[in-house]
């Protein structure tokens, strides 16, 4: 089945220093492919998202491709900030077909903290 | 607009007893979906909500169920607790069936 494995964390930076957080996936068909983070206490909020091969994502900073020859989307942030300590979320859209399935499939989860 | 509105934020159960959490969709928003997040787990799906029907099923027992009503809104119900059922369950609305748009979650601690 499908499946979305993301780096372990936590993912300790200084504040301004690059980020990278590593995604990859396991999907038969096209699937749409989305960051989402998550604040302590509060819900999923969409970061950003990519619907096909090749397409760019990019939202307060972060930006993520998504590369179908490596499976990969992976997460980077020029410059992080305090305020980006958070849980992010990789996870693609389930498909059966062509057809999505309402379904998004979540990697582990990976826990940036940035230090001042 | 106003988001996706989960009540309670916070609930705690007795092992046995039953939960009804509630989730409100974004006005317009016909596709519902239920998520159970875990330290261990994860997010896992549970069920997805179209138009009151049922389309999708995740791996959860008969005890998890879910009911979507004719203006959107949906409920999710868990019968005979489990202390593994301790979790932050979300809720997620879209118009188109991807573009989800998360609740806050409701809390469930069972004792």
């Amino acid at each position: 089945g499908n499946s979305v494995t993301q780096m372990e964390g936590p993912v300790t930076l200084s504040e301004e220093a690059f980020l990278t957080i590593n995604c990859t996936y396991t999907a038969t068909g096209y699937p749409s492919l989305f960051w989402y983070v998550q604040y302590p206490g509060e819900g999923l909020q969409l970061l950003l998202k990519a619907t096909k091969a090749d397409d760019k994502g990019s939202n307060k900073g972060f930006e993520a491709t998504y590369r179908k020859e490596t499976t990969s989307f992976h997460l980077e942030k020029g410059s992080v900030q305090v305020s980006d300590s958070a849980v992010y979320f990789c996870a693609l859209s389930d498909q059966e077909g062509s057809s999505n399935t309402g379904k998004l499939i979540f990697g582990q989860g990976t826990t940036l903290q940035v230090k001042p | 607009k106003a988001g996706v509105t989960q009540t309670p934020r916070y609930l705690i159960k007795t092992r046995g007893q039953q939960v009804t959490l509630s989730c409100s969709p974004i006005s317009g928003h016909r596709s519902v979906s239920w998520y159970q997040q875990t330290p261990g787990q994860g997010l896992q799906f549970l069920f997805e909500y179209f138009s009151e029907t049922q389309r999708n099923k995740g791996n959860f027992p008969g005890r998890f169920s879910g009911r979507q009503f004719s203006n959107s809104r949906s409920e999710m119900n868990v019968s005979t607790l489990e202390l593994g059922d301790s979790a932050l369950y979300l809720c997620a609305s879209s118009w188109t069936g991807l573009n989800y748009t998360f609740g806050s979650g409701t809390r469930l601690t069972v004792v």
